[in-house]
């Protein structure tokens, strides 16, 4: 059972236009998401956050717009660059058992085209 | 502060074998999770270990297992290895950061079996 899905395996965006990658959840005592990013060879490395009370928080080219009634996060790359071409994982948090568990996303591959 | 370590980077085993993998996690932080990915698959929690003690474990079968010393390093072994194992296992420290704990990951040990 996914609690967690990126229903797109890859995303082809031009330079310069918009990156929207979405993410679903199906557990509503997650409280926390985040957004992970993944070079070929590297591990992942974190990118931007969002707090369940919150329905947006942005961070330089990035933003993070979470909507929970419809338990659905996405994530905006706006001017996207050949850089940001890499694999993008959602991840959500929950507290159980005294402990914050964090379940991933299967990840999103984003190719920036010149 | 040094970030996680892991060795070896690259392994090629062959069917039936075993194999240990070694994760350093950052100072100071004493959880520690082993991930496997593969394409396609995205992050697949292994298991997290926490002050010596394994706090999660995913849904993976009884020849993967792990410890965890009192330096907070951890070892990762599979054994009667078989060509589904080959993958990119990564292991992640974390610290918690109020509302979830942030990881963050190694480059990951690159896992052939033949």
């Amino acid at each position: 059972d996914q609690q967690v899905k990126q229903n797109s395996p890859s995303l082809s965006v031009q330079e310069g236009r918009i990156s929207i990658l979405n993410c679903d959840y199906t557990n509503s005592m997650f409280d926390y998401f985040l957004w992970y990013k993944k070079y070929p060879a590297e591990g992942p490395t974190f990118l931007i956050s969002i707090s369940s009370i919150k329905d947006k928080n942005e961070d330089g080219r990035f933003t993070v717009f979470l909507n929970k009634s419809a338990k659905h996060l996405s994530l905006h790359i706006v001017p996207s660059q050949p850089g940001d071409s890499a694999v993008y994982f959602c991840a959500a948090s929950a507290y159980v058992d005294s402990n914050y568990q964090l379940i991933w996303g299967a990840g999103t591959k984003l190719i920036i085209k010149p | 502060k040094a970030g996680v370590t892991q060795t070896p980077r690259y392994l090629i085993k062959t069917r039936g074998q075993q194999v240990t993998l070694s994760c350093s996690p950052i100072s100071g932080h004493r959880s520690v999770s082993w991930y496997q990915q593969t394409p396609g698959q995205g992050l697949q929690f292994l298991f997290e270990y926490f002050s010596e003690t394994q706090r999660n474990k995913g849904n993976f079968p009884g020849r993967f297992s792990g410890r965890q010393f009192s330096n907070s390093r951890s070892e990762m072994n599979v054994s009667t290895l078989e060509l589904g194992d080959s993958a990119l296992y990564l292991c992640a420290s974390s610290t918690p950061r109020g509302e979830y704990n942030e990881q963050f990951f190694g480059p990951g040990t690159r896992l052939t079996v033949l």
